[in-house]
């Protein structure tokens, strides 16, 4: 496909499971990115990829967070224990080096009853 | 990450009128400045961007204007069309040698026909 495809487009999980969020980045886009945005917020930053490893996790909220790109293109943004507070759009972006413009998936959005 | 002030936090015009939205940022290492338009239930699109080697960039019916000096840089949207109606985010680089991008928290512009 021509853009970033994300995968579910909406998940509904319990308190205390696990979610797995998909993220199909452009070919050939080597960086990529995984933000959260909550209701009437802007984006906010999680991870960011630099080819299969993990340039910053800085804004993982924490360690029930973790996502990886074992091969350098698909990324899995791993939630364990998942809580309310989790409930939110997880947004994916790429980009075709660092720095440059980021193209933004659609998002997944999870709710976490 | 750095803070980001973006304002209005939601605005009306009527269509052909002109939407003013204004970011003010604390400091970047990278001169790049993206504003995203965003529709509901979709992704964060990337709408328009400056490299400020010039303190205007012009796109259509979208411009960036660029401030440096005082940190602020605004997006004109001329003659407004209701299918303008959206959430527009500005977006800054970090001010340290990384890649994640801050956004402001969002104007929701209402266009009315």
């Amino acid at each position: 496909g021509a853009g970033v495809s994300q995968t579910p487009s909406n998940k509904v999980t319990e308190k205390g499971k696990y979610v797995e969020l998909r993220c199909d980045p452009i070919s050939g886009h080597t960086a990529l990115y995984w933000y959260r945005q909550s209701l009437g917020q802007g984006p906010e930053f999680l991870i960011y990829f630099q080819g299969t490893g993990a340039a910053d996790d800085s804004g993982l909220p924490n360690d029930r967070f973790f996502a990886v790109r074992p091969e350098g293109s698909v990324s899995t943004l791993k939630i364990q224990r998942t809580e309310r507070g989790d409930s939110a759009v997880y947004l994916c972006a790429s980009s075709l080096l660092p720095v440059a413009e980021q193209f933004f998936g659609p998002g997944t959005r999870l709710t976490v009853l | 990450q750095q803070q980001v002030k973006q304002s209005p936090q939601s605005l009306i015009v009527q269509k052909g009128g002109i939407s003013i939205i204004n970011c003010a940022y604390e400091n970047t290492a990278f001169d790049y400045f993206p504003w995203y338009q965003q529709f509901p239930g979709k992704g964060p699109a990337l709408l328009i961007a400056i490299r400020p080697d010039v303190s205007e960039k012009k796109e259509g019916r979208f411009t960036i204007s660029f401030n440096k000096s005082a940190k602020q840089f605004s997006l004109h949207i001329m003659d407004s069309q209701p299918g303008d109606s959206a959430t527009y985010f500005c977006a800054v680089p970090p001010h340290t040698n990384d890649y994640k991008l801050s956004f402001g928290a969002g104007t929701t512009v209402t266009v009315r026909a």
